[in-house]
């Protein structure tokens, strides 16, 4: 059963223009969620996170969007730069039930910015 | 600041061997976790640790898998008998504080086993 899904396995955007990544939930007892970038060979870096209390967090070049009623988030990057081509994990996290502390990931969304 | 590190980097294992894997968290971390990633595949929660709360194992695949973490610090991943389908990229990562509800997650580089 996967909880957490990003349908889309790559994005390919021009260097400036935005990229929008997807992610899509079941459980409703998700509250917080975040996304992660990911090297080859290295570990995942946080980048942004939101909680269920907002609707939108920006970070710079970076903003999360979270429809609760959609169980959908999404992440905008603009302007995209060469530099973020890299594999987007969305995860979910929840206050309580058998999801307490634990991270549910997506599948990863390859990213890939052409100058 | 030291980040998260783990170790070895890569090892290959013959089935049917025991491994163990090892992570040390960011100091001051009092979570703990483990994750693997397989080919093509998001990242598998395994186990967590929270301070001398009992550890989180609702995620470990088979009874062939354990983890410890000693002194509330250090963390040893276990697999004995690997299997060929225990190939993957185990990930460690720590964070501040769960109950606080910081949930971000630092991971280390990753240990990628092979069981051939």
């Amino acid at each position: 059963d996967q909880q957490v899904k990003q349908n889309s396995p790559s994005l390919s955007v021009q260097e400036g223009r935005i990229s929008i990544l997807n992610c899509d939930y079941t459980n409703s007892m998700f509250d917080y969620f975040l996304w992660y970038k990911k090297y080859p060979a290295e570990g995942p870096t946080f980048l942004i996170s939101i909680s269920s209390i907002k609707d939108k967090n920006e970070d710079g070049r970076f903003t999360v969007f979270l429809n609760k009623s959609a169980k959908h988030l999404s992440l905008h990057i603009v302007p995209s730069q060469p530099g973020d081509s890299a594999v987007y994990f969305c995860a979910a996290s929840a206050r309580g039930g058998t999801s307490y502390g634990k991270l549910t990931f997506g599948q990863g969304t390859i990213l890939t910015v052409h100058p | 600041g030291a980040g998260v590190s783990q170790s070895p980097s890569n090892k290959v294992t013959e089935k049917g061997k025991d491994v163990e894997l090892r992570c040390d968290p960011i100091s001051g971390h009092t979570a703990l976790y483990w994750y693997r990633q397989s080919l093509g595949q998001g990242l598998e929660f395994l186990i967590y640790f929270q301070g001398n709360s009992a550890p989180d194992k609702s995620g470990l695949p088979s009874d062939r898998f354990s983890a410890e973490r000693t002194g509330g610090s250090v963390s040893t991943l276990t697999i004995q008998r690997t299997q060929q389908e225990d190939s993957a990229v185990y990930l460690c990562a720590s964070s501040l504080d769960l109950a606080g509800g910081s949930y971000e997650q630092y991971f280390g580089p990753g240990t990628r086993l092979t069981v051939t």
